[in-house]
Formats: structure tokens, C-alpha cells, sequence
């Protein structure tokens, strides 16, 4: 079973509509992350969480939430979707590193969000 | 403003030979810098990790350098193989090593022929 899973894996909205997309996780990481992937702009933050009372805006937050609900649970909500958050969006988790070192990501299968 | 920056043309080269992907980077003095591994309609996979106090790392057929002068890391494959075909993004640490933050460049699309 894969490590990092995210539902659904492809959405079709519309404008306005009310969204979430969860993610869930075996690995025990405390961090977990949530980015979108556009053409030619590449992955970016929307939100970071690194444990269950820590979340953090990241570079594009507006028209974004998230709820941390466990551990293991990251969900992200668009609250009223538009046509420019059509994206590919991936969860990502980190295991918390130890003092001098760094930690690389895990990414989910991504959820591939259409909004008309 | 901070600004990372891959080849956005794809890399074609033939089987065999060695492939290196550019990833510059501006106004960053990151700890450490990560490539990644996307194929399509996947999400990333980790490939390697280098330091800001490394010039080189080694994976098997893959060769990272970083050179914090020149703002500049060199991804290698040796040997390609048709399988090694995918989009292969460079990250850079965002602030310090706790964070554990990454800014993503857009990726370049290497494409080995047989």
C-alpha cells in the first residue's frame, strides 16, 4: 500500500463550489505539506503543518484552508473554487530532522483538480 | 526576489551517454539542495541530498554538485537509459534546516533515446 494517498485523484467542479481534498499518511512523519503544480511554475507551498497545532501559510495561500485532523490527515479545502486553482495538487509528508540535518519529502499520487 | 531556475527545454540525448540538467539559483544562500524524480501524472521521488558544505554527492549512476559561488548545481546521469526518462526537479531549502521547506524549480524533461 503506498504511503502517502490522496482522494480524490482527479475532480471536476465548478465555479464556486465548495472543495476538499484529503490527504493521509502511514509513514508517522509529523510534517506534511500541501502544494500545487502548474505548467512552467512548478511546485508551490500552499500550506505547511508540522504537527498537529502547527500550521503555516505558505507562498500562495489565498483562496486556500487546511485542518490538520490527525497525524496522519492533512485536508485542504478551496471554499469557493475559481478556474485559475485548476492545478495538479500533491501532499507531500517529512520525518522532523534531526539537529543538523535535512530531510527530503514524500509526495502523494496527486489530485488532479478541474474547476470550469 | 529569490529565483530558481532549470532549463525549461527538454533534454534529448542518446542512450548511453551522460546527461546533466543546470539548476541556478538568486538570492538564496540555501543550506542544501535536493533533486527529485516526477513522472508523469506521478508525484516526485526523492533522489539525492547535498550540502552546502559538499561539492559532490554519488548515488549509483548519479552525480550532484553544488557550487555555492556560482549559485549552481549539476545533476548527472551516467549511462542513460530510456527509463530514465522524466522530469527531474532541483529544490532548494527555504530558510533554515528545521523548516525543512523547499523551493521547487519548474523541472526539466530529459528524454533518453534508444
Amino acid at each position: 500500500d503506498a504511503d502517502v494517498t490522496q482522494t480524490p485523484r482527479n475532480r471536476i467542479t465548478k465555479t464556486g463550489k465548495r472543495i476538499m481534498l484529503e490527504c493521509s499518511q502511514t509513514k508517522g512523519h509529523d510534517r506534511m505539506y500541501w502544494y500545487r503544480q502548474d505548467p512552467g511554475l512548478g511546485l508551490r507551498l500552499i500550506y505547511y503543518s508540522f504537527d498537529v497545532k502547527d500550521i503555516n501559510k505558505g507562498e500562495i495561500s489565498d483562496g486556500y484552508s487546511v485542518s490538520r485532523q490527525a497525524q496522519a490527515k492533512f485536508s485542504l479545502s478551496l471554499e469557493s473554487a475559481i478556474p485559475n486553482q485548476t492545478a495538479l495538487y500533491f501532499c507531500a509528508t517529512s520525518d522532523k530532522p534531526q539537529a543538523g540535518a535535512y530531510n527530503e519529502q514524500f509526495f502523494g499520487p496527486g489530485t488532479r483538480l478541474t474547476v470550469l | 526576489s529569490q529565483k530558481i531556475e532549470q532549463n525549461s527545454e527538454a533534454l534529448n540525448i542518446q542512450e548511453g551517454k551522460t546527461a546533466t540538467l543546470t539548476c541556478n539559483y538568486t538570492n538564496y544562500s540555501p543550506a542544501y539542495l535536493q533533486w527529485y524524480r516526477q513522472d508523469p501524472g506521478r508525484g516526485p521521488v526523492f533522489l539525492l541530498l547535498i550540502r552546502e558544505n559538499e561539492k559532490e554527492k554519488r548515488k549509483e549512476r548519479l552525480k550532484v554538485t553544488f557550487d555555492t559561488t556560482l549559485k549552481q548545481s549539476l545533476f548527472h546521469i551516467t549511462a542513460s537509459q530510456p527509463a530514465d526518462s522524466a522530469t527531474y526537479l532541483c529544490a532548494l531549502a527555504s530558510g533554515g534546516g528545521a523548516t525543512n521547506k523547499l523551493i521547487f524549480g519548474t523541472g526539466t524533461l530529459l528524454a533518453v533515446q534508444p
